[in-house]
């Protein structure tokens, strides 16, 4: 089945910095890729995706960046804010989505 | 509300006690995901319906973990005799479309954490 991989596991960065998180994934077959954002007591909610067909995707101060020959997709938010402090989920989708462990961004005023 | 609803949201269980768990899903959502998400990790997969049908339980722990569907839109996870392992949050996931692979969008709901002493 597929596996993803995540990192890094804890992340902090001071207001206006840009922050990345990393995943690999394993199946090749995976062609569909979310982020999601899971504040304290929520359940994860989408914040931008990414299909197997595009290499980079932008919303506002966040993007995505997909490798499908390295298997490898990238989280970017610049200019980050206090209120981006949360965890943050990559997912590899194969017919269901498979999610890494998960990153806790801090952002410190 | 429009969003995925999930009762209880808290849940005490003595060892040995069978738990029911609810989702409402969003209205005229296929999809339907059950997800077991632990302190610290991420949601992994337990089961998928698209309608009415349970197409996929490859992730049911055992076979004391049964999920229903019966009417294509409210879903009940169920833990028989529930052990302390199964202590964690139960995330329920809706999506608009069906298909195999789903490439939807998932909307979670808040979740039901099972505590079982």
């Amino acid at each position: 089945g597929e596996n993803v991989e995540q990192h890094p596991s804890t992340l902090s960065v001071q207001e206006g910095d840009s922050a990345v998180i990393k995943c690999t994934y394993s199946d090749s077959a995976s062609n569909y890729f979310p982020w999601y954002k899971q504040e304290l007591g929520k359940g994860p909610q989408l914040i931008i995706d990414i299909r197997s067909n595009v290499g980079e995707k932008k919303d506002q101060r966040i993007a995505v960046t997909l490798n499908k020959t390295a298997k490898h997709f990238s989280l970017h938010i610049t200019e980050t804010q206090p209120e981006d402090s949360a965890v943050y989920f990559c997912a590899a989708t194969a017919g269901k989505s498979t999610f890494g462990d998960g990153t806790t961004l801090t952002v410190k005023p | 509300g429009a969003g995925v609803s999930q009762s209880p949201r808290y849940k005490v269980a003595k060892r040995g006690q069978d738990v029911a768990l609810r989702c409402d899903p969003i209205s005229g959502h296929v999809s339907l995901f059950w997800y077991q998400q632990a302190l610290g990790q991420g949601p992994e997969f337990l089961t998928y319906f698209q309608n009415e049908a349970q197409l996929d339980k490859s992730g049911l722990p055992s076979d004391r973990f049964f999920a229903e569907r019966p009417e294509g839109s409210v879903s009940t996870l169920k833990i028989q005799r529930t052990q302390q392992e199964d202590s964690a949050v139960y995330l329920c996931a809706s999506s608009l479309g069906g298909g195999n692979p789903n490439t939807g969008e998932l909307f979670f709901g808040e979740g039901s954490r099972l505590t079982v002493l």
